[in-house]
C-alpha cells in the first residue's frame, strides 16, 4: 500500500527555535518522487522541494533544510531559526514511479504555529 | 501572472443541487487533478486527466465528474451535491512533456458548503 504519514498533528514552537515536521511514507516502487508543500492561512499551496528516490543526498535552502533516509522511509523537513511567516499547515506528499501520472498521495498535514 | 484559476472562490450550496467548479491553467500543462483537503485527511484524489479529452479516477470519486475538453479547462461537477461534500477544492496541474511530471501547481481553492 502507498500512503505517507505525518504523525505531528500540530506544533508549536516560540521565534528563533529550530523545528522538525516528520514525514514517513510507505511504498514498493523502487522509484518515487517526495514533495513538500507549505499552506498559509491564505489557503493556497505552495510548492517547497521535491527529491527522488535515486538522489538520498540532504538539501539546504536558507533556513530549510530535508533530510531524506530510503533506510527509514522517512522524508523530514527542518526550520532553523524559526519566523511567525513560517506559521502555516505543511504536506509531504508521495509520487509513485510507477504511476502514469502526477497524481499525488498527501499526508495528513502538520500545523506548525511559530509564537513571537 | 500565469497559473491556475478556480472559480468561485467560495459557494454556499444547498444539498440536492448540480453545481460545477471551474479550473482553467495558462501554463499548457498536458495533466491536471482535482483534490479535497478535509482536517486530518490532507489532500485526497477525486478526479485526473493526463491529456486533454481523457479523464480518471482518484481515490475518492463518488459524486464527482469531470470532463477534459482542452488543455486549459478541468471543471468539476457535482451532480446532486451532499452535505458530506463540503469540502476544500484544489485544482492542480504538472507538466509530463519532457519525461516525468513536474511538481503540482495549484490554484487558490474554492471553499464549498453544502446544507
Amino acid at each position: 500500500a502507498q500512503k505517507v504519514t505525518q504523525a505531528q498533528t500540530e506544533i508549536s514552537v516560540v521565534e528563533k527555535e529550530d523545528v522538525t515536521l516528520d514525514c514517513v511514507y510507505e511504498t514498493r516502487d523502487t522509484t518515487y518522487y517526495l514533495f513538500w508543500y507549505k499552506q498559509p492561512p491564505s489557503g493556497e499551496l505552495v510548492f517547497l522541494i521535491r527529491r527522488n528516490s535515486f538522489d538520498e543526498q540532504n538539501e539546504i535552502s536558507g533556513r530549510y533544510s530535508w533530510n531524506f533516509q530510503k533506510s527509514t522511509s522517512s522524508f523530514n523537513f527542518t526550520i532553523t531559526a524559526s519566523q511567525v511567516v513560517d506559521s502555516a499547515v505543511y504536506f509531504c506528499a508521495l509520487k509513485l514511479g510507477s504511476s502514469n501520472t502526477g497524481k499525488l498521495i498527501f499526508g495528513q498535514g502538520t500545523t506548525l504555529q511559530v509564537k513571537p | 501572472i500565469a497559473g491556475i484559476t478556480q472559480a468561485p472562490t467560495s459557494q454556499i450550496l444547498a444539498a440536492g443541487r448540480r453545481m460545477t467548479l471551474r479550473c482553467t491553467q495558462d501554463m499548457r500543462h498536458n495533466a491536471m487533478y482535482w483534490y479535497r483537503q478535509d482536517l486530518g485527511l490532507g489532500l485526497r484524489l477525486i478526479h485526473y486527466s493526463n491529456t486533454a479529452g481523457t479523464t480518471g479516477k482518484g481515490e475518492v470519486p463518488d459524486g464527482y465528474s469531470v470532463s477534459r475538453a482542452n488543455t486549459d479547462d478541468f471543471p468539476l461537477t457535482l451532480a446532486s451535491a451532499v452535505p458530506s461534500q463540503t469540502s476544500v477544492y484544489f485544482c492542480a496541474s504538472s507538466d509530463s512533456s519532457r519525461g516525468g511530471h513536474t511538481e503540482a501547481f495549484f490554484g487558490q481553492g474554492t471553499r464549498l458548503t453544502v446544507v
